[in-house]
């Protein structure tokens, strides 16, 4: 299977900080790779796909980046819906994989 | 728009079978083009790919799941379905179906937490 590591586990943040996190696949992927966010007691929500598509109705503050082994989300003025846990998804091989997750927190 | 929802018992004895469906409005399973897919997630966060059925009966899952798991699919009901047998307390989580075009999963349920206990 292919590893996702996802780092960090966890931040803190204030309102209009720029915040970045970043997955790591043990084999290349391509740009096969999305990113979900999720709030307590709801579903994951993709936010990203094809590592930089934009889903849509998403804002535009959120933008992903890289291929092959080594991605990035990033968030570029938080705001106070944004608090939340983000995953990263490798859907190039099966079984997809997740990363273990970010909780972004309020500072 | 595309709703998923997810229906089943929330408590399953040990080695007994989980049961469960999901009913989708606002496409046709039977239109083809997605993979209707099934994902777990621990408490505590650990998502899992649990896996797919297609349109036609055609199905792919987790190697670390397929002894015993089976997913079936009812176009005329536009619903599917996922059965694993032999759980334990470690098959414990919130079960969600999605669907998926090769891009990830676009549309989700709302989950159904099914807890393994006697």
């Amino acid at each position: 299977d292919i590893q996702m590591t996802q780092s960090p586990s966890s931040l803190s943040a204030s309102v209009g900080d720029r915040v970045t996190i970043t997955c790591r696949a043990s084999l290349g992927i391509r740009n096969d790779l999305g990113w979900y966010q999720q709030k307590p007691g709801k579903a994951p929500k993709r936010l990203i796909f094809a590592a930089s598509t934009l889903q849509s109705g998403v804002p535009s503050r959120f933008s992903g980046s890289g291929s092959g082994t080594e991605f990035t989300l990033t968030i570029s003025s938080l705001q106070p819906e944004d608090f939340a846990t983000y995953y990263c998804l490798q859907h190039n091989t099966y079984p997809l994989t997740f990363g273990g997750g970010t909780k972004v927190e309020i500072k | 728009q595309v709703q998923l929802q997810e229906s089943g018992p929330g408590l399953v004895r040990p080695s007994q079978t989980l049961s469960l469906t999901c009913s989708v409005s606002g496409d046709s399973i039977s239109s083809g083009g997605y993979f209707w897919t099934w994902i777990r997630q621990y408490p505590g966060r650990g998502l899992e790919w649990i896996g797919y059925i297609y349109s036609s009966g055609d199905t792919y899952y987790n190697p670390s799941l397929r002894s015993r798991l089976s997913m079936s699919v009812d176009t005329s009901k536009n619903h599917f379905s996922l059965r694993l047998t032999s759980v334990t307390a470690a098959d414990t989580a919130v079960y969600y179906c999605a669907r998926d075009r090769e891009s990830g999963f676009d549309y989700w349920g709302q989950g159904i937490l099914v807890t393994v206990s006697s």
